[in-house]
């Protein structure tokens, strides 16, 4: 199972940025995304296509629809620059099941 | 809320072994699987498997299997990712997290991550 993501948005601070997430019939299952800065652990932002863990800002906000998930940072500031990975469970590939991550999407704030 | 907190950084010749642990603090350690992921320098995430505390059972990841070995002790709520035959593409930083599920119980994600481990092998 692929899910493929762009390798880079960039968004001038105050704007915002939308991150998709595209895999087939991706809409049949949850999506959760991660931010990953330089050095650091990846940290989980939104889980379940559109709920945010306590502490994370408002400004995250996930969607899903069709194909397509799609994370979204709104009035962007310089402290979300960073990797954004989706990830999704798949039990489809493998009778065990297991996590599938995009490839990245590096966002830079201009 | 649990916290992981990974040994420290190893440097090891090809061909050998290495075993990276991951101690867990703050919560019940043996409800939740913990999972590696590791990310060669530059590149993406790769989840190599996990294993349930709990029940000893584990999930390995095609690519890693014969290679890989997980293993728990409840005691000290500590998790081993041992990796064998090294080669100088295993070079990364290996990751431990936390599973949990809370929509439907196969929507599976990390509310959880240690700090990583840095890896090197080279001769």
């Amino acid at each position: 199972y692929v899910l493929t993501q762009a390798p880079s948005v960039s968004v001038a601070p105050g704007q915002t940025a939308k991150i998709s997430c595209g895999g087939n019939n991706i809409g049949s299952t949850n999506v959760h995304w991660y931010q990953q800065k330089p050095g650091q652990a990846p940290v989980l932002v939104v889980y379940d296509d559109s709920d945010r863990p306590s502490g994370i800002p408002e400004r995250f906000s996930g969607s899903h629809s069709g194909n397509t998930a799609t994370l979204t940072i709104s009035r962007v500031e310089a402290g979300d620059e960073a990797d954004y990975y989706c990830q999704v469970w798949d039990s489809s590939s493998d009778p065990k099941g297991l996590y599938v991550f995009g490839a990245g999407t590096k966002v830079t704030v201009l | 809320q649990v916290q992981l907190v990974q040994s420290g950084a190893e440097m090891r010749q090809p061909g050998s072994s290495v075993k990276v642990s991951c101690e867990a603090s703050g919560d019940t350690f043996s409800n939740n699987a913990i999972s590696w992921v590791r990310q060669i320098p530059g590149q993406g995430l790769e989840y190599m498997g996990g294993i349930i505390p709990f029940f000893g059972t584990t999930n390995y990841a095609r690519n890693f299997q014969g290679r890989v070995l997980m293993t728990t002790d409840k005691s000290t709520s500590t998790a081993y990712m041992t990796l064998s035959s090294l080669r100088s593409d295993d070079t990364a930083v290996y990751f431990c997290a936390r599973e949990t599920a809370v929509a439907k119980p196969d929507a599976y994600f990390f509310d959880a991550w240690g700090q990583g481990t840095l890896v090197t092998v080279s001769s």
